[in-house]
C-alpha cells in the first residue's frame, strides 16, 4: 500500500523551462511534506518542505505547492538548469514528533541543454 | 568531512552470510534511521532509533536487526543474507529539538549485493 506516490518515473525538460514534479498521498494524517534530491552515488539531500498549514513555500528557484483537498503536492523548478538533473523524492510525515518519513518512488528529472 | 558516514560503501556477499552495515554521525543528532532503496519503490524504513535505549521497527524490518552502540553509531545487521536483500541502504539522522525536526540528513549509502 503506497501511501505516497510519484506516478511519473521520469521527466525530461529543456534548460531554462519550468520543471513540474508531482506527488500524491493517501493518508490524511500527513501534516508535513518534503522534497529530496538525489544524485548518483550520493545520499538524498533535503531540498524544500511545506507544512499542511500552508499551501505554498518558495525558496529561490524552487516552489512547493500543496493542495490538501486533492492530497496532492508539486515541486516547481524555474528556470531549470542542467545541475537539476537528479532523482527527486517526495516524502511525507504525520503525527508530529514521530519524525518518520514515508517516501514516494522518485522521479528522474533530466534537463536537456 | 561528511556528517553522516556509512561503511562499507559497497559489499558483495553470498546467501546465508551475516553482514553488518555501519553508520556514524558527527551532527550530534539523537535520532537515527535505516532505509533501503529499491528501483521503483523509493526509500523504505527498516528500523529507527530515537535514542540509545529506544529501537523501533519500521515498515520492512523482517530479516534485519539493529544496534545503537552510542548516540553517534547505529548498525544494521543481516543475520543470514538472501538475494532479495540486494539493495542500496541509507542511514539518516534527525534532530528532535530542531525547528525543522522533520528534516533527515542522509549518508552516502551502501550498495549491497547478495549472490
Amino acid at each position: 500500500d503506497q501511501q505516497v506516490k510519484q506516478n511519473s518515473p521520469s521527466l525530461s525538460v529543456q534548460e531554462g523551462r519550468i520543471s513540474i514534479l508531482n506527488c500524491d498521498y493517501t493518508n490524511s494524517m500527513f501534516d508535513y511534506f518534503l522534497w529530496y534530491k538525489k544524485y548518483p552515488a550520493e545520499g538524498p539531500t533535503f531540498l524544500i518542505s511545506i507544512s499542511s498549514i500552508k499551501d505554498k513555500n518558495e525558496d529561490g528557484r524552487f516552489t512547493v505547492f500543496l493542495n490538501k483537498s486533492a492530497k496532492h503536492l508539486s515541486l516547481h523548478i524555474v528556470p531549470s538548469q542542467p545541475g537539476d538533473s537528479a532523482v527527486y523524492f517526495c516524502a511525507a510525515s504525520g503525527n508530529q514528533g514521530a519524525q518518520k518519513l514515508v517516501f514516494g518512488q522518485g522521479t528522474r528529472l533530466t534537463i536537456n541543454p | 568531512d561528511a556528517d553522516v558516514t556509512q561503511t562499507p560503501r559497497n559489499r558483495i556477499t553470498k546467501t546465508g552470510k551475516r553482514i553488518m552495515l555501519e553508520c556514524s554521525q558527527t551532527k550530534g543528532h539523537d535520532r537515527m534511521y535505516w532505509y533501503r532503496q529499491d528501483p521503483g519503490l523509493g526509500l523504505r524504513l527498516i528500523y529507527y532509533s530515537f535514542d540509545v535505549k529506544d529501537i523501533n521497527k519500521g515498515e520492512i524490518s523482517d530479516g534485519y536487526s539493529v544496534s545503537r552502540q552510542a548516540q553517534a553509531k547505529f548498525s544494521l545487521s543481516l543475520e543470514s543474507a538472501i538475494p532479495n536483500q540486494t539493495a542500496l541502504y541509507f542511514c539518516a539522522t534527525s534532530d528532535a529539538l530542531a525547528r525543522s525536526y522533520n528534516e533527515q540528513f542522509f549518508g552516502p549509502g551502501t550498495r549491497l549485493t547478495v549472490l
